[in-house]
């Protein structure tokens, strides 16, 4: 078992829907990511927040929404997505954003699909 | 310039056997960690073991060991005495510090090693 939860484990949408995947973790770690991975690709880094505050955005559109409402949880608000968003989305978090030491601990993901 | 570089995109092994996995990597920076994840069929990456660009012994954990050539930025994973539930896609992935590109994870394209009986 993870340490990171997210919900749900699987998503089918419609391109007009509005949905949100979360992401929980209780390992007091101070830093959380969104990554995006299609199937037999590395993960690719969208969002990094660090002590609840956005500090990167990998230039992702405007239809992904990230949301970090506490120290233990992470969102990710979506709408009007495309079908080439299918991916498996995938939350990390660690200690803290700087510092190359800190291994990051990923969730079991959401695997994305849009109609 | 790739950062991170496996050239291995598939790899056989025998049950018991050990296997390495191969990884080399392009900084500047002096300071950055080298990880390496592992990815199930079932989606979850498993944080394996971690070196850092200053440590002077190789690291291990486990059945893991981490071959770490700084001069040659080679980070070879080691799996000894492999299992049938080693069969997973493998990562490597480097963070650099911020003269480095920030402290952003930049991972491999990946290894999928297959363990045979």
């Amino acid at each position: 078992d993870t340490e990171v939860t997210q919900t749900p484990k699987h998503l089918v949408m419609g391109m007009t829907n509005k949905k949100s995947l979360k992401c929980e973790q209780h390992m007091g770690h101070r830093a959380m990511y969104w990554y995006k991975q299609k199937a037999k690709k590395p993960p690719e880094l969208m969002f990094v927040y660090s002590y609840e505050k956005l500090s990167i955005n990998e230039s992702v559109p405007s239809r992904f929404s990230p949301e970090c409402p506490n120290s233990s949880l992470l969102n990710l608000h979506l709408h009007a997505l495309q079908p080439e968003d299918s991916a498996l989305y995938l939350c990390a978090s660690s200690q803290r954003s700087s510092g190359d030491d800190q291994p990051q601990h990923f969730g079991d993901g959401t695997r994305l699909s849009i109609l | 310039a790739q950062k991170i570089t496996q050239t291995q995109p598939g790899m056989f092994v025998q049950e018991k056997e050990a296997v390495t996995l191969d990884c080399t990597y392009d900084t500047s920076d002096p300071s950055y960690g080298l990880f390496w994840y592992k990815q199930p069929s079932s989606g979850e990456m498993i944080f394996l073991i971690y070196q850092g660009s200053y440590d002077q012994q190789n690291a291990t954990e486990g059945r893991y060991s981490l071959n770490f050539q700084k001069a040659r930025k080679s980070a070879n994973l080691v799996i000894s005495a492999s299992q049938l539930g080693d069969s997973a896609m493998y990562f490597c992935a480097m963070r650099e510090g911020p003269e480095g590109g920030g402290n952003k994870l930049t991972f491999g394209t990946g290894t999928q090693l297959k363990v045979e009986l």
